[in-house]
């Protein structure tokens, strides 16, 4: 069965700090990958999506991602957080054919002066 | 501006009362999708509609129903059947509705809760 998990429940970085996000993924083809952000009491909001070509793909808010395919994982990294940064990011992926996108359990990150 | 919008913002539910929350998009778009959120769970699906006059049961449909009259309306109702009701719950839309590339468009939720 497809599903993805997110390993970290919660991290906690300090500003300025570099910043991975762990996602990983089970599908037997390639999927189509997204990285998702919530802020308190919102709806979420793209920062970036993978579906072929270019491994490595840029985001909003200076986030990007890597698709490793031979690791099924699709890492979030940002080289320097900001205290705005601190919310929930969800992993999430569809699939050919698919009708319903499949969300991890979000890693809620905060962010400490 | 296009976007969905969701109301109200929070709702309260008491015991055997059916509720109904709202979500409303003027973004043209054919796939509409409601999921519920708990902490620690992610999103889950609870019905989605691909088209007008559509839906289908998601992966945690009982004690919820849905309608889709318009394209623009796809209103989510929580029966007395739903015995653990509270959580955060997200309207979303998508362009197409076999469309799992294209990215979901989300509403700011609606926060229901038991009295």
């Amino acid at each position: 069965a497809q599903s993805v998990t997110q390993p970290d429940i919660h991290i906690t970085v300090s500003e300025g700090a570099s910043l991975e996000l762990r996602c990983n993924y089970s599908y037997g083809a390639t999927p189509y990958l997204f990285w998702y952000v919530q802020s308190p009491g919102q709806g979420l909001q793209l920062l970036l999506k993978y579906f072929s070509g270019d491994t490595l793909v840029q985001g909003i808010k200076g986030f990007e991602a890597e698709f490793k395919r031979s690791q099924s994982s699709f890492n979030l990294r940002k080289p320097s957080v900001h205290w705005s940064d601190a919310a929930e990011y969800f992993c999430a992926f569809g699939y050919t054919g698919g009708f319903k996108t499949i969300f991890g359990a979000g890693t809620r990150l905060f962010v400490k002066a | 501006d296009g976007g969905i919008t969701q109301s109200p913002k929070y709702l309260f539910r008491k015991e055997g009362q059916n509720v109904t929350l709202s979500c409303e998009q003027n973004l043209n778009h054919d796939a509409m999708y409601w999921y519920r959120q708990d902490p620690g769970q992610g999103l889950r699906l609870i019905y989605y509609s691909q088209i007008v006059n559509d839906f289908q049961k998601g992966d945690i449909a009982e004690g919820y129903s849905v309608s889709r009259e318009k394209k623009e309306s796809f209103p989510l109702t929580v029966t007395s059947a739903q015995k653990n009701p509270t959580a955060f719950y997200l309207c979303a839309s998508r362009l197409t509705g076999l469309g799992t590339n294209e990215k979901l468009f989300f509403g700011s939720g609606t926060q229901l809760s038991v009295l």
